[in-house]
């Protein structure tokens, strides 16, 4: 059975700071790894993913992420938090071999960004 | 524009009632799925189809049924068996087995009153 664990369900950053967000992940086969946004009431939109080409993962607004398979890891990190990056993250695992939609969540972590 | 439709977006029901939701797609894509997402909980998976007319159960698929008749479409009933049915319901889809991403709808929130 695979998880994930998002260290962290609140997360407050300044604005222009660094942004890292933390998740840890178990499975039992290579799995592929996501990294989603959700704003209050809205669906998820997704950040990025891995799907074992690169493990430095770039994404949209400025997120990546990088795998790392000795840690169980897929940290996502932006250099410089932004007002409108505030929303809950979710990060979240699928097995190989299987679809991609069939998804395993972490609990998410809420990021607030002051001014 | 592409994408996945649910309705209706906000939903109320009496205890004992069965209710559906309703999710279209027109993105041509194979597999759709039912998440519910509970404050704290992240989403939890009630059910997925990867084909017309075939769908599995997910990892809380009890007072829960699906149909998968038409490709475009995958309606919820949550039936008076649910015992706490208030949550917020995810419909998704992806082009199919081991090929893209999954793109996410805007969510039904059910309450019960």
């Amino acid at each position: 059975a695979q998880s994930v664990t998002q260290l962290g369900s609140h997360v407050s950053v300044s604005e222009g700071a660094l942004v890292l967000l933390r998740c840890n992940y178990s499975s039992s086969v290579p799995p592929y790894l996501f990294w989603y946004v959700q704003y209050p009431n809205q669906g998820l939109q997704l950040l990025l993913k891995y799907t074992s080409a690169a493990t430095l993962v770039k994404g949209i607004n400025g997120f990546e992420a990088e795998f790392k398979k000795s840690e169980t890891s897929f940290h996502l990190t932006k250099p410089s938090a932004h007002m409108s990056d505030a929303a809950e993250y979710f990060c979240a695992v699928s097995e190989s071999g299987t679809s991609y939609g069939k998804l395993t969540f972490g609990q998410g972590t809420i990021l607030t960004v002051h001014p | 524009d592409g994408g996945i439709t649910q309705s209706p977006k906000y939903l109320f029901r009496k205890e004992g009632q069965n209710v559906t939701l309703s999710c279209e797609q027109n993105l041509n894509h194979d597999a759709m799925y039912w998440y519910r997402q509970d404050p704290g909980q992240g989403l939890r998976l009630i059910y997925y189809s990867q084909i017309v007319n075939d769908f599995q159960k997910g990892d809380i698929a009890e007072g829960y049924s699906v149909s998968r008749e038409k490709k475009e479409s995958f309606p919820l009933t949550v039936t008076s068996a649910q015992k706490n049915p208030t949550a917020f319901y995810l419909c998704a889809s992806s082009i199919g087995r081991e090929v893209g991403e999954a793109f996410f709808g805007q969510g039904t929130r059910l309450t019960v009153v």
